[in-house]
């Protein structure tokens, strides 16, 4: 069946736009994560949706970040106002559920470079 | 806090074995999760362990042991496709969300 899949792959923007990536999660995962990775680094947990809910948005950086899922499958990560540092490679993880020994399977991520 | 130490860079020869150890100092402790990432890709999974031991899955092993706070990764017989970064993760166990906390990755090039 079908990966988790991201759109766009690639996204580059200028400093103060607002960008908006979305995730496809594997179908029937009721668990859906959002990571950021910049480069070198591991990814960093921003925001954890359990079916609609933003059950943890602790990762979120700051107000300009925001995340839905309305439909409990689909998600859209937002950013507001970009700015330089937000450039990244922002990966959408699924899991069947959230409990332990349940691996979260990873999108390609989208690039966003903020010039 | 939440810590996670791996080296930053292994250089290993064709054919033979790595040792990617990792250490972790976390708030709570679910899981850790050992992932392979090419350059440009998504992570994927290798290996889980919630309890002390080694788990063996073809030519990868992952041992862990909660009580030194401590993992390793082995690969064995090693294949030039196995250059690629290695990502130690550490479920979340103070809250109820099963996210990671990644360390940095251990970037493996292997030689001929």
């Amino acid at each position: 069946g079908a990966g988790v899949s991201q759109t766009p792959s690639n996204k580059v923007t200028e400093k103060g736009k607002y960008v908006e990536l979305r995730c496809d999660p594997i179908s029937g995962h009721t668990a859906l994560y959002w990571y950021r990775q910049s480069l070198g680094q591991g990814p960093e947990f921003l925001i954890y949706f359990q079916g609609t809910g933003a059950a943890d948005d602790s990762g979120l950086p700051n107000d300009r970040f925001f995340a839905v899922r309305p439909e409990g499958s689909v998600s859209t990560l937002k950013i507001q106002r970009t700015e330089r540092g937000d450039s990244a490679v922002y990966l959408c993880a699924s899991s069947p559920q959230r409990g332990a020994g349940y691996e979260q399977f990873f999108g390609p991520g989208t690039r966003l470079t903020v010039l | 806090g939440q810590n996670i130490d791996q080296p930053t860079e292994m250089t290993a020869t064709e054919g033979a074995i790595v040792q990617i150890n990792c250490t972790y100092q976390t708030s709570g402790f679910n899981g850790l999760f050992w992932y392979q990432q090419h350059a440009g890709e998504a992570p994927t999974f290798l290996s889980y362990n919630v309890l002390d031991g080694l788990e063996e899955k073809g030519r990868f092993s992952s041992f862990l042991s909660r009580s030194k706070g401590y993992s390793y990764l082995l690969l064995k017989e090693l294949q030039m496709k196995d250059s690629a970064s290695y990502l130690c993760a550490v479920r979340d166990g103070s809250s109820n969300t099963g996210k990671l906390i990644f360390g940095q990755g251990t970037t493996l090039q292997v030689k001929p």
